[in-house]
C-alpha cells in the first residue's frame, strides 16, 4: 500500500463549479500538508500549505485536514479555466523534514 | 521572488553519454532535491542533499549520482544514459525546518530529457 493515495482522474467540470480534491495516507505521524498545482510542462508550485489538522482558506481554495481520518482535501470555488491543471498534494513528519511523500496527483479540467 | 533554475529545459542525448543537469537556487536553502516525474508514477526522489557536499540516496539513485560543492547548486549525474532515464527531471529546494517553520519545496521548471 502506498504511504499516500491520490486518484489521478482525469476530473473534468463546467467553469464555475466547486471542485474537490483528495487524498489518503497512511502515516498517522504525517503533520505537514501541502497542495501543489502544475501545469503542463512546468513545475509544481505551492498552493497551500497546512500544518496538522483545521482548514485554511486563501482566495477560492480551501484545504483541509481530518487527521483522525487520514483525509486531506482542496477544495476550488468558481472554478476557471485558469485552473486546469494537475493537484499534488504532498506531506512529511516531523523529524523527517528533507522529505515530501507525493500523492500522483489529479489531472483536472474546467471547462468554459 | 524565489527561484530555482535549471540549466536547460529540454535535452537529447545519447545512450551512453554522460548527462550534467544543474540546478541553482536563490534562496540560502539549505535542503536541496532532484526528483524524475513520469506518467502514472509521479514524481519519486533521486536524491537529496542538506548541506554543501552532503548527500542521501532517495527512492531511486540507480544510474545517477550527484554533487553540491556549493549550498546554492546541486547537479544531477547520469554516469551513462539509458533510454530508461528519458524523464522529466525537476530539481526543488526547501529551507531547513529547524531555521523557518514552513518548509515547503520550492520548484525549478525541469528539464525534460530524452535518451535516444
Amino acid at each position: 500500500q502506498k504511504e499516500v493515495e491520490q486518484d489521478p482522474g482525469p476530473l473534468s467540470v463546467p467553469e464555475g463549479a466547486i471542485v474537490s480534491l483528495n487524498c489518503t495516507y497512511s502515516n498517522s505521524a504525517f503533520q505537514y500538508f501541502m497542495w501543489y498545482r502544475q501545469y503542463s510542462r512546468k513545475g509544481p508550485e505551492l498552493l497551500m500549505y497546512t500544518y496538522s489538522s483545521g482548514n485554511k482558506e486563501d482566495g477560492r481554495f480551501t484545504a483541509q485536514v481530518d487527521k483522525s481520518s487520514k483525509y486531506i482535501s482542496l477544495f476550488i470555488r468558481d472554478s476557471q479555466p485558469s485552473d486546469s491543471a494537475t493537484y499534488l498534494c504532498a506531506m512529511s513528519a516531523p523529524g523527517n523534514n528533507r522529505k515530501l511523500i507525493w500523492g500522483l496527483g489529479t489531472s483536472l479540467a474546467v471547462n468554459p | 521572488d524565489v527561484k530555482v533554475t535549471q540549466s536547460s529545459r529540454y535535452l537529447v542525448k545519447r545512450t551512453g553519454e554522460k548527462v550534467f543537469l544543474e540546478c541553482v537556487q536563490d534562496m540560502d536553502h539549505e535542503n536541496m532535491f532532484w526528483y524524475r516525474q513520469d506518467p502514472g508514477l509521479g514524481l519519486r526522489l533521486i536524491y537529496f542533499s542538506y548541506d554543501v557536499k552532503m548527500k542521501e540516496k532517495g527512492d531511486i539513485p540507480e544510474g545517477y549520482s550527484v554533487s553540491r560543492e556549493k549550498k546554492e547548486r546541486f547537479s544531477l549525474i547520469l554516469e551513462s544514459a539509458s533510454t530508461n532515464q528519458t524523464s522529466m527531471y525537476l530539481c526543488a529546494s526547501s529551507p531547513n525546518r529547524q531555521v523557518k517553520k514552513n518548509t515547503e519545496a520550492f520548484f525549478g521548471q525541469g528539464t525534460r530529457l530524452t535518451v535516444v
